[in-house]
Parts: structure tokens; sequence; C-alpha cells
């Protein structure tokens, strides 16, 4: 089993839907990461999250990490979201303990109709 | 300020050869981390620096190794190319140091096929 799980793996969504992307994690974790990378490649980070949420235009993240869950959420969905959204965790010990490591999801594919 | 650099973008080698690839973080920026993409495995962790000091490593044989410059530059090296190896590299810097628990800015990637 992965230590980064995301479902769903494809989502297609109409413009203007509400969308909903989720991350569970069977680690202990330091932070965790929500990226988001368009078909050419590039990788934009959206958000990095310890815990609580965060909101960022039409975008808002939370965490629960009690239930080691975190969700990505997208209101108003326009075609311009269709990229890949990957949850990564980083776990371990970051300060020279060279056992810290960012483990990744497999992505979801979104694609958004106008 | 200029974003994270990488060169070059694309690169041709074959089995048993070795590549470096080049990593310019963001003026200011002191911590850099290098990772894999393939189709198969998806992204994964290489090794982070910061300082000249390599704080963190993936799962990666040893022919996969990096360093750091005092100008916060980094490379990293792939000695005795496999098939496997075809992939996209990517590099990130972070301004903090935190490193991966903080922001993580990527470059472009560099596109590595190996014949």
């Amino acid at each position: 089993k992965n230590e980064v799980e995301q479902s769903p793996q494809n989502l297609t969504a109409q413009e203007g839907e509400f969308i909903t992307i989720n991350c569970s994690y069977s680690v202990g974790i330091s932070a965790l990461h929500w990226l988001q990378q368009h078909p050419g490649g590039g990788i934009v980070s959206l958000f990095m999250l310890s815990s609580g949420k965060k909101k960022h235009g039409r975008l808002i993240a939370t965490i629960n990490i009690q239930e080691k869950h975190s969700s990505l959420h997208i209101t108003a969905s326009h075609p311009r979201d269709s990229a890949v959204y990957i949850c990564a965790v980083s776990k371990g010990m970051n300060y020279g303990g060279s056992q810290g490591n960012l483990i990744f999801g497999k992505g979801t594919k979104l694609s958004v109709k106008p | 300020k200029a974003g994270v650099t990488q060169t070059p973008r694309y690169l041709i080698k074959t089995r048993g050869q070795q590549v470096t690839l080049s990593c310019s973080p963001i003026s200011g920026h002191r911590s850099v981390s290098w990772y894999q993409q393939t189709p198969g495995q998806g992204l994964q962790f290489l090794f982070e620096y910061f300082s000249e000091t390599q704080r963190n490593k993936g799962n990666f044989p040893g022919r996969f190794s990096g360093r750091q410059f005092s100008n916060s530059r980094s490379e990293m090296n792939v000695s005795t190319l496999e098939l496997g190896d075809s992939a996209l590299y990517l590099c990130a810097s972070s301004p903090r140091a935190g490193g991966l628990t903080d922001t993580q800015y990527f470059g472009p990637g560099t596109r590595l096929t190996v014949l």
C-alpha cells in the first residue's frame, strides 16, 4: 500500500462546479504539500500545510492530522484549472538527519469542461 | 526575481554514460531539492541540500549523487546510466532552512532520455 493515496485518480467536471480532491497518508508527517502540474510539465506549489485550513483565491486546502487526511477544494471551477493535482507529505527528520523524505501521491488528473 | 532555472532542458545519452544536470535556485534561496518524475513511478524525491550539505536523501542507488556550491547552485550526477533513468528531473528551491517543510519553487525540469 502506498504511503500517500489520492482519490479520485481522474476527475471530469463542468465549469462552475465545486471540486474536491482527497489525500490520505499513513505515516507521521511534518508538513503536507499540494502541487499543480500543467500538461507542459511545470509544477507550482499551491499550499503547504501542517494544520488547519488555508485559502488562496478559489482554492481551499484542509488537513486533519488525527485522521491523516487532507482535501483540496476548488470553488467555481474553470477550464484553466485543468491540470494534475499532486499531494506530497514531508516525513522524518529535516535538519541533518538524512532520513527526511518527501513522498508523493500518484496525482489526480482534473479536466474542467466549458 | 528570476525563477528556478535548470540546464540543459533536454538531454539524450546512451546506456553506461554519465550525466550532470544543473540547477540555479531563486536568488536568496539556500535549500535545493531534486526529484525524478517517470510515468510509472510518478514523482520521487532524490535529495535535498542546504548550505552545501546534503540534509535528506531518498531511496535511490549510489549512482545518483549531487552537490551544492557556495552560491547555492546545485548539480546532480547520474553515473552508469540505465534505460530506466529516462525521466524528467526537477529541482526546487526553498527560501528558508525548512527545506522539505517549506514551500517549494520548482524549475522547468530537464528531460533525460537514455538510449
